[in-house]
């Protein structure tokens, strides 16, 4: 399996404008986790899906955040505007429902987001 | 609501001296417990695991953690360190409010020394 996919990679933009990061999770997974990382606040939870559905949302800092996964193999995270302070590493995971596998969360690679 | 303290933000080793990475939990339900591991510019990595059964788990790249119920805690070792086990560790627990979350610990980075 090609494991999970993100894209980009890297992101450089400029305050105000709007980003889209991308995420593939593993295929079959029905689980689909948006988490964000810096040095100040670590790795934070900001939203997760089960079966395309967001379950639980409370970690999105702002209005300005939006997640959607539209079907099972796609989800996006949005920022608009972006500010210098959604600065961070944006990751997606993944997992399988059924008992403990619930929490094998399977991590994506990463995108690294700069906003000037 | 469950929790994760792991001490020691910055740990230094020795090559081929023992790698000891301490992870406290709070739960209000036995819990699922997870070692992960991230080396830089890169997702974490799912190094072991503890659902049910022996409480001592072995993971990959010779690591192991043992589950004491009595302490509520999950303390990662290994013999014997390598170079290339310099990365971040991150202790996490499962979620007793929504299935499927994880409490992730703070990290601990781990850095190897010759």
């Amino acid at each position: 399996d090609a494991g999970v996919i993100q894209s980009p990679r890297h992101e450089v933009t400029e305050m105000g404008q709007e980003v889209t990061l991308r995420c593939k999770p593993i295929s079959g997974h029905d689980y689909l986790f948006w988490y964000r990382q810096t040095m100040m606040r670590g790795l934070e939870l900001l939203i997760y899906f089960n079966n395309n559905v967001p379950i639980d949302d409370s970690g999105m800092p702002e209005d300005r955040f939006s997640a959607k996964m539209p079907n099972a193999s796609f989800s996006t995270l949005k920022i608009q505007p972006s500010e210098p302070r959604d600065s961070a590493v944006y990751f997606c995971a993944s997992s399988l429902a059924g008992t403990a596998k619930a929490y094998e969360q399977y991590f994506g690679p990463g995108t690294r987001l700069t906003v000037t | 609501a469950q929790s994760v303290t792991q001490l020691g933000s910055h740990v230094s080793v020795s090559e081929g001296a023992l790698v000891l990475l301490r992870c406290n939990y709070s739960s209000s339900v036995p819990p699922y417990l997870f070692w992960y591991v991230q080396y830089p510019n890169q997702g974490l990595q799912l190094l072991l695991k503890y659902t049910t059964g022996a409480t001592l788990v072995k993971g990959i790249n010779g690591f192991e953690a043992e589950f004491k119920k009595s302490e509520t805690s999950f303390h990662l070792t290994k013999p014997s360190a390598h170079m290339s086990d310099a990365a971040e560790y991150f202790c996490a627990v499962s979620g007793t409010d929504s299935w499927g979350k994880l409490q992730f610990g703070a990290g601990t980075q781990v850095v190897v020394t010759p």
